[in-house]
């Protein structure tokens, strides 16, 4: 079957740094995605990696391992307004988006 | 301005009567999908459409209807409610379906509760 994890909730600090796992198993692969759903909110796209590597962009960046079926968004000088899920996604051999069930970040002042 | 629109945001509803969300796009995308979001469980695809006339089941499509007559629109039926469909539903759109690197595009969800 096909499936994703990540851990179910975190806590950082204000201004830290924080890195968010995640491991699939799935059928094909045409890239992960990661979103940022804030609580109530719909989910919104933050980055996409196809290539093995890591995609940077300002705060957030991106690193995928193919041969390791990892990823992990790392999200640095952490402020309070990055309290939200995060998602992984991966599309599979028919492009369909399989997700994970999302991890809580929770940040501390 | 570009967005996904569905309504309504918020239903309070009893078992068994029939409703429907609905769901449109302005960006042309030929590809639209029905989530539902549960605690713990992540986003679940209930139904996608390729294109006009074209639906195809997702994970979780028991208890769910769709149809897609115009592109724009991708409405989501409940024939008869239960109270375990009770949840956040989310609809989305992206411009084909067809390639890894497309994003979809959500609209703000609609909070459903069976009683």
């Amino acid at each position: 079957g096909q499936n994703i994890d990540q851990p179910t909730e975190m806590t950082a600090t204000e201004g830290a740094i924080v890195q968010i796992n995640c491991t699939y198993q799935t059928s094909g692969f045409n890239g992960l995605f990661w979103y940022q759903q804030h609580a109530g909110e719909a989910p919104t796209f933050l980055s996409y990696n196809v290539l093995d590597g890591l995609e940077e962009k300002g705060r957030f960046s991106s690193f995928l391992s193919r041969s390791k079926g990892y990823s992990y968004l790392l999200l640095k000088e952490l402020q309070m307004k990055d309290s939200a899920s995060y998602l992984c996604a991966v599309s599979d051999s028919n492009y369909q988006l399989i997700w994970g069930a999302g991890t809580k970040l929770i940040i501390k002042p | 301005e570009a967005q996904v629109t569905q309504n309504p945001r918020y239903l309070i509803t009893v078992t068994g009567k029939k409703l429907t969300v609905t769901c449109s796009q302005n960006m042309n995308h030929e590809y639209m999908s029905w989530y539902r979001q549960d605690p713990g469980l992540g986003l679940r695809q209930i139904y996608y459409s390729m294109n006009v006339e074209v639906t195809d089941k997702g994970d979780v499509p028991e208890g769910y209807k769709v149809s897609r007559k115009e592109k724009r629109n991708f409405p989501l039926i409940l024939e008869s409610p239960s109270p375990n469909q009770t949840s956040l539903y989310f609809c989305a759109s992206s411009p084909t379906g067809t390639s890894g690197s497309e994003t979809q595009y959500f609209g703000p969800g609609t909070r459903l509760l069976v009683l």
